[in-house]
Parts: C-alpha cells; sequence; structure tokens
C-alpha cells in the first residue's frame, strides 16, 4: 500500500537548520509531488510548499520563502525538506503528504507520513 | 491569500447525532475545498476531496457540500471512532490554507 515513513524526531539550537526525510513505497515516486505541512504542539495545519520529484520543481509558502529548500533523490524515492534559521517558533511536527501533480487547484494531500516532531530550544 | 474561517471551533456531540461543520472562504474557490479528520498524535486524515468527493476507504456517513465560498461536511450519525478535530483546506489559490479546525467531543 501506499506509504510515507518520515525520519525521527530532532533538536535544535536556534539559529540552526533541520533536514527531514520521507521515503515514499507502494507507488512511483516521480509521478506524484510531495508537500509539507507543520503543525505547532496544539495548533492547526500549515502548508510550507511542494515539490515535483520528476524535474525538482518546488513552491513554498511565502512566510519561509527564503530559509526553506525541498529536494528529493529519486533513487531512494526520498523527499527532504530543509529549514534554516530555526527559532523556537518553529517547534512542530512537520508532515509531508503526497498530493497530485500538477493539481493546479485539485490539491489534497493523502496519505501522510507519521510526522516528525522538530523542537527548537536553546 | 484566500482566508477560510471553520465554525464552530469546538463542538460537543452524542454517538447517533447529526453532525455539521462549516468552511466559509473570503473568496470564490469553486469546489476546490477538502476535508480531513485528525485524532490526538495521528496524521491528517483526507475524507472528501473537490468539495463533495468521498475518499476511498471513508465510511458513507461523511458527505460534504457547497461551493463558490461556503462548504458543509455532514457527519449523518456519529460513530465513537468519529470523535477527532476535522480540519478544511483550500487549493483554489496557490497558497494553501487550512481552516482552523473543529473539535469534535463528546
Amino acid at each position: 500500500q501506499v506509504q510515507l515513513e518520515q525520519s525521527g524526531a530532532e533538536v535544535k539550537k536556534p539559529g540552526a537548520s533541520v533536514k527531514i526525510s520521507c521515503k515514499a513505497s507502494g507507488y512511483t515516486f516521480t509521478s506524484y509531488d510531495i508537500s509539507w505541512v507543520r503543525q505547532a504542539t496544539g495548533q492547526g495545519l500549515e502548508w510550507m510548499g511542494w515539490m515535483h520529484p520528476d524535474n525538482d520543481n518546488a513552491g513554498y509558502a511565502q512566510d519561509f520563502q527564503g530559509r526553506i529548500t525541498m529536494t528529493r533523490n529519486t533513487s531512494i524515492n526520498t523527499a527532504y525538506l530543509e529549514l534554516s534559521g530555526l527559532t523556537p517558533e518553529d517547534t512542530a511536527v512537520y508532515y509531508c503528504a503526497r498530493t497530485p501533480p500538477f493539481c493546479g487547484g485539485d490539491c489534497y494531500f493523502s496519505p501522510w507520513g507519521q510526522g516528525t516532531r522538530v523542537t527548537v530550544s536553546s | 491569500d484566500v482566508q477560510i474561517t471553520q465554525a464552530p471551533s469546538s463542538l460537543s456531540a452524542s454517538v447517533g447525532d447529526r453532525v455539521t461543520i462549516t468552511c466559509r472562504a473570503s473568496q470564490n474557490i469553486n469546489n476546490y475545498l477538502n476535508w480531513y479528520q485528525q485524532k490526538p498524535g495521528k496524521a491528517p486524515r483526507l475524507l472528501m476531496f473537490g468539495a463533495t468527493s468521498l475518499e476511498s476507504g471513508v465510511p458513507s456517513r461523511f458527505s460534504g457540500s457547497g461551493s463558490g465560498t461556503d462548504f458543509t461536511l455532514i457527519i449523518s450519525s456519529l460513530q465513537p471512532e468519529d470523535f477527532a478535530t476535522y480540519y478544511c483546506q483550500q487549493s483554489f489559490s496557490s497558497m494553501i490554507t487550512f481552516g482552523q479546525g473543529t473539535r469534535l467531543d463528546i
């Protein structure tokens, strides 16, 4: 079945960077986009951006422009999210999710990875 | 950005009740509205896409309606496993946004 398996929890100091992985299985990795969504404790969902694994195109939410990078390694069906300049406000669970390719409006997320908790603290 | 206002923010109900959750968009988003269910400590799960299409494997007691700016998720007869938080999400704009969530409690 279609699954997304994310890397483990991270603890970072303010100013550091974090790189989270999302390994896809059960489908053709390059045929669907991967999106990233985060959720601070007790808060709602915040979309961060998407990436198309076939051509490495990516689009990022304005709130993260300049400090976010989404990449992939197609040989191991894995997508990556890197976020730099971390502050305590970046403490959250980060999710990857499969997204229809070039969805242009009809963009929904299914399935989701299990989430990766990132804690930013001095 | 398209703003989404979801209501209510919380709701108490009982098994067997019919429940309605609404989302209102700040502009016309056609039918580009999706619904998710999230249980504590778990990732969200897609319930409905395109406002009215039921995701595979989701029970038929869930239904969605609406187009333009006003959308509704209906659970026709609450089951114990339906107590969770529900989110809507718009994808009309390239800047995707979620509603604030509705916590459904017993």
